[in-house]
């Protein structure tokens, strides 16, 4: 399975927009990139994904770079309910599973 | 709350005791699936269903863990002989369709072994 890279943790500050990096150098063309988040206490939840074009959603906007090595997904405006590990997975049509890496722990500063 | 709940949401037991977890998905949804989670690591994969049928197992699933989903709707994960490894989040996810379709995930239930 192709992997990700992303940064152990990351602090924003409320109110303002949060970038998350994603590096997935071995991405193969029939990958999709997807993003869940996992608040406290909770089960992960589906965030976003796109295959090769910028993605938008109430959520979150997922940028995805020209030669699809690398990703960021994009909180416009972060409030304290964002704290959360954010994962960057990549997934084939055919997968059904989910593989998880460790994910990015963001922190959200009063 | 996703629609997908897991009955109990914590479970002590002492080493060598059995549990069993509950799962009821989203009740349109044919795909379920078990992920378990330890402390600082992202979910790991255990096994899924497509209505009653088992499609695949991940080498994490010993003999002491048995999953079954008889009638297509909810599902039990059952683990004998319970071993303090066993310790983790258990997660459940459910979805529609086939291949990398969104997982909507329960809130899990927390195993502690003694």
């Amino acid at each position: 399975d192709a992997k990700t890279t992303q940064p152990n943790s990351m602090e924003s500050n409320e109110e303002e927009p949060v970038h998350l990096p994603c590096n997935h150098s071995t991405i193969s063309g029939t990958d999709y990139i997807h993003w869940y988040r996992q608040l406290p206490s909770q089960g992960p939840e589906y965030v976003i994904h796109g295959l090769t074009s910028n993605v938008n959603n109430r959520m979150a906007s997922l940028a995805i770079a020209e030669d699809r090595k690398s990703s960021t997904l994009i909180l416009h405006r972060a409030t304290l309910r964002d704290a959360a590990v954010y994962y960057c997975i990549l997934r084939v049509p055919r997968d059904d599973k989910i593989i998880f890496g460790k994910g990015t722990r963001l922190h959200i500063l009063p | 709350d996703t629609g997908v709940s897991q009955d109990p949401r914590h479970k002590i037991t002492k080493r060598g005791q059995n549990v069993t977890f509950r799962c009821d998905p989203i009740s349109e949804h044919n795909r379920l699936y078990w992920y378990r989670q330890t402390l600082g690591q992202g979910p790991e994969f255990l096994t899924y269903f497509q209505n009653e049928a088992q499609l695949e197992k991940s080498r994490l699933l010993s003999d002491r863990f048995s999953a079954e989903r008889p009638k297509g709707s909810f599902s039990t994960l059952e683990i004998q002989r319970t071993e303090q490894g066993d310790s983790a989040m258990y997660l459940c996810a459910s979805s529609t369709g086939q291949g990398a379709t969104e997982q909507y995930f329960g809130p899990g239930t927390r195993l502690t072994v003694t």
